[in-house]
């Protein structure tokens, strides 16, 4: 397996922007988590699914950001509008049940 | 205070140093992991383990269920192990880890 997968990689965009992080998840896990990391609060979590379905979005900061996910192998987190406090690295992970969590690469997103 | 706490904050060793990084918690668990994240990089799981010690190349990872307590050991250090090390807690409750801030090694020639 490929891991999971996160696009973009890199993101830069003007305050106001809508922004679409993306997320594949290992084939088979039935569990993906989103989280941002920044400086100042580490890693936090977002949101996550189980077997699809958004179980905890108690960490999604706003109204602004929201997230699907539409199949077992794909998600999105999208942010609409962008400001520049949401500047940060968006790690998408899956894991099965409660074993390993597997970590995607991650989303470097700048808002100007 | 934070569920999870890690020690040192920050830690500069030379290479062939032997490490040790320490988690404690103060919560029930079913599991801990270690996980490493590189400068500018991703996140990468070294253990999962509930009990005893694993050992993975010059990595060995052991937890105390009874005191509460993990560490995670890197002999013979090398530069390439500077990373930040983030131990993360399974409390069995729900499937999400709760995190401690990490401790940034820094590994000199």
């Amino acid at each position: 397996d490929a891991g999971v997968i996160q696009s973009p990689r890199h993101e830069v965009t003007e305050m106001g922007q809508e922004v679409t992080l993306r997320c594949k998840p290992i084939s088979g896990h039935d569990y993906l988590f989103w989280y941002r990391q920044t400086m100042m609060r580490g890693l936090e979590l977002l949101i996550y699914f189980n077997n699809n379905v958004p179980i905890d979005d108690s960490g999604m900061p706003e109204d602004r950001f929201s997230a699907k996910m539409p199949n077992a192998s794909f998600s999105t987190l999208k942010i609409q509008p962008s400001e520049p406090r949401d500047s940060a690295v968006y790690f998408c992970a899956s894991r099965w049940n409660f074993g390993e969590l597997f970590f995607g690469e991650g989303s470097r997103l700048t808002v100007l | 205070k934070n569920e999870v706490e890690q020690s040192p904050q920050n830690l500069t060793a030379q290479e062939g140093e032997f490490i040790t990084i320490n988690c404690s918690y103060s919560v029930g668990i079913s599991a801990l992991h270690w996980l490493q994240q590189h400068p500018g990089g991703g996140i990468v799981s070294l253990f999962m383990l509930s009990s005893g010690k694993k050992k993975h190349g010059r990595l060995i990872a052991t937890i105390n269920i009874q005191e509460k307590h993990s560490s995670l050991h890197i002999t013979a250090s090398h530069p390439r192990d500077s990373a930040v090390y983030i131990c993360a807690v399974d409390t069995g409750t729900a499937s999400k880890l709760t995190f401690g801030t990490g401790t940034r090694l820094q590994v000199t020639l």
